[in-house]
């Protein structure tokens, strides 16, 4: 059973164009995230929603705007598309008592032509 | 603020050897320290995590000690097999309310047969 799904995993688009990127994890977690790795590998949070709420907001362009219906959900929408977009979209989940580990996806490679 | 810092790479071994990948941290308090690894095309897992000092984790035969006077915690593992080669990253939480994963840049493993 996956437990972080990520879809698409692959998604090619033009610049300008407004996409979203879907994520479910059905572990039970109360805290969703989502990074952003780029062509060196760099890991960069971006978001983090618990219990449906915003709780991290990295600096990232409000062009980024995560949804987060229910706690198994969070997708990220994002408009007007750029270049410097194309990276690796990782969606993660965890509960936040005790150190427990965050459960990542499979990860979204968005290309932007 | 919080940081972590990894040797780094491309680390190229031969089979069998043994290897080390450095990682320091900065961070007030007591944090907890991960290791995870990233194989091709595949998101992030959890390798093994440490959460107060002179802890030692470990899995799948790879080590780290959690090291409060030096602020490390160095992956080790004995004999590596071609299956390691992946991205290896080093992480900490800090302590506190603020959950929020802090990884470090990646270290590429490659393992020649």
């Amino acid at each position: 059973d996956t437990a972080v799904s990520q879809t698409p995993k692959y998604l090619v688009t033009q610049m300008g164009n407004d996409k979203s990127i879907k994520c479910e994890q059905n572990l039970g977690h109360d805290t969703m995230y989502w990074y952003k790795q780029d062509s060196k590998k760099f890991l960069k949070i971006m978001f983090s929603y618990n219990n449906k709420e915003l709780i991290i907001n990295e600096t990232v362009p409000n062009r980024f705007s995560p949804k987060s219906p229910d706690k198994a959900h969070l997708n990220l929408h994002i408009n007007s598309l750029e270049l410097g977009d194309s990276a690796v979209y990782f969606c993660a989940s965890s509960q936040v008592a005790g150190d427990q580990p965050q459960h990542f996806g499979d990860g979204t490679r968005l290309s932007i032509l | 603020g919080n940081s972590v810092t990894q040797m780094e790479g491309p680390v190229t071994l031969s089979e069998e050897a043994f290897l080390t990948i450095n990682c320091t941290y900065t961070a007030t308090g007591y944090p907890s320290l991960f290791w995870y690894v990233q194989y091709p095309g595949e998101g992030l897992q959890l390798l093994l995590k440490a959460t107060k000092a002179d802890d030692k984790g470990s899995n799948k035969g790879f080590e780290a000690t959690y090291r409060k006077e030096t602020t490390s915690f160095h992956l080790e593992k004995g004999s590596v097999q071609v299956s390691d080669s992946a991205v290896y990253f080093c992480a900490l939480m800090p302590s506190g309310s603020a959950r929020q994963l802090t990884f470090g840049s990646g270290t590429q493993l490659t393992v020649l047969p």
